[in-house]
């Protein structure tokens, strides 16, 4: 139980271009979904927190007019990377919270983005 | 008060030994302690958590260790294999929020 998925697990774009991620829970309502970027060798970043319905909360620094989220059902959120940029390339996580009290956030599979 | 340290920042250990990894935390509010794996190119996986209402919890080989006076936890990894090389993460979070803190991760190479 308590996957999460991650489409696609690869995308390489062009400057400019937007790319959109999809965080799904596969087996469980995801109150909250969470969004991090790894780069290479470090930790994780937060970058926002969503719950369904809402409009998502940002970390200080994280540009939310360039990386949109939408959490529009329990099991559903989307990462847009809006005109990336080659300093956008990072490993991007989503994680999703079932809520009721639940603490564990599970963590999909991630995806590379790969901005030319 | 929100930072999460960990060390050490890489180990190595031999097939069959034990893995210990160290984390400390300020923030007393923080109620929720797991530990995520992660290998190269794939997400964080749950490991094990624990609350610190206990001192203890061992699943398997794993086990952690918590400290609540000193604001510290640790996990051990015993007989450890060379599938167990990954990179480890702790974390924290307080039971009512939402937000976990991670620390910065710990390397772990088990030698064949």
């Amino acid at each position: 139980g308590a996957v999460v998925s991650q489409h696609p697990s690869r995308v390489i774009c062009k400057s400019g271009t937007s790319v959109k991620i999809e965080c799904r829970s596969l087996d469980f309502q995801a109150t909250t979904m969470f969004w991090y970027r790894q780069f290479p060798k470090q930790s994780l970043m937060l970058m926002a927190t969503s719950n369904e319905g809402s409009k998502a909360t940002y970390e200080q620094g994280v540009e939310k007019d360039k990386f949109l989220i939408n959490h529009a059902s329990l099991t559903l959120s989307t990462l847009t990377v809006t005109s990336a940029h080659p300093e956008d390339s990072s490993f991007y996580i989503c994680s999703a919270q079932s809520g009721g009290g639940a603490d564990t956030q599970y963590f999909g599979p991630g995806t590379r983005l790969t901005v030319l | 008060q929100q930072q999460v340290k960990q060390s050490p920042q890489s180990l190595i250990v031999q097939k069959g030994g034990i893995s210990i990894i160290n984390c400390a935390y300020e923030n007393t509010a923080f109620d929720y302690f797991p530990w995520y794996q992660q290998f190269p190119g794939k997400g964080p996986a749950l490991l094990i958590a624990i609350r610190p209402d206990v001192s203890e919890k061992k699943e398997g080989r794993f086990t952690i260790s918590f400290n609540k006076s000193a604001k510290q936890f640790s996990l051990h990894i015993m007989d450890s294999q060379p599938g167990d090389s990954a990179t480890y993460f702790c974390a924290a979070s307080i039971r009512s929020g939402q937000n976990f803190v991670f620390g910065p991760g710990t390397r772990l190479s088990v030698l064949p």
